[in-house]
């Protein structure tokens, strides 16, 4: 199956500084990439959703200019969080999907999850 | 059961019994996943099924789901302590533009 990847899979930072995340497709062309963020014990939140070479469409209640997201490839999308606080603190999971049918994967629509970034906000 | 906004449920069972967990969902869908979630860990597919289908198996896995009630459940029959683990349901709309994540349960199985 296709595989996702995260880096890095955990991070810790101090309040104030930014970190971004990257997710990547190994083995297809992901023509969308999803951001979601799971808070402990809780379910996951979509935060976000990047077009290759468009800007991202942003959830309700997301901040566009704190979560920054990038997809400037078909293999390779980010995440910044910039000014990071504690309140960010939070498990991150991208997924991907590959719109065109290319590598086989379209049908049902599936997307495919990386294993998650824990980020701890000091 | 999970729904869209609710706190996740909590299950726990004795290792070989069956356990079984609720999802119901809000809106038309095309398909219903499952998916498992070790602690602190990313998410692992088990089963898809479509809007027109009623039931589907998958090794001790069984999943139903009835559209009119909009809802779904997974069975997981003689479970084992390794089933430990978070279950969530999604659902992908008409459109497969929107992919919802009910709250989950967390699966305790007891050895």
């Amino acid at each position: 199956g296709a595989v996702v990847s995260q880096h890095p899979s955990r991070v810790i930072c101090k309040s104030g500084t930014s970190v971004k995340i990257e997710c990547r497709s190994l083995d297809f062309q992901a023509t969308t990439m999803f951001w979601y963020r799971q808070f402990p014990k809780k379910s996951l939140m979509l935060m976000a959703t990047s077009n290759e070479g468009s800007k991202a469409t942003y959830e309700q209640g997301v901040e566009k200019d704190k979560f920054l997201i990038n997809h400037a490839s078909l293999t390779l999308s980010t995440l910044t969080v910039t000014s990071a606080h504690p309140e960010d603190s939070s498990f991150y999971i991208c997924s991907a999907r590959d719109n065109t049918g290319q590598s086989g994967l379209v049908i049902y629509n599936e997307q495919f999850f990386g294993p998650g970034t824990r980020l701890t906000v000091l | 059961s999970q729904q869209g906004e609710e706190d996740p449920q909590a299950l726990s069972i004795q290792e070989g019994e069956n356990a079984t967990m609720n999802c119901s969902y809000k809106t038309s869908i095309n398909n219903l996943q499952w998916y498992r979630q070790n602690s602190g860990r990313g998410l692992v597919h088990l089963i898809l099924i479509r809007s027109n289908e009623r039931e589907k198996h998958s090794g001790r896995l069984r999943v139903t789901l009835d559209t009119s009630k909009k809802s779904s459940s997974l069975l997981i029959t003689a479970s084992r302590a390794a089933d430990t683990a978070s279950y969530f349901c999604a659902t992908v709309d008409n459109y497969g533009q929107n992919f919802v994540f009910g709250p989950g349960t967390r699966l305790s199985v007891l050895p």
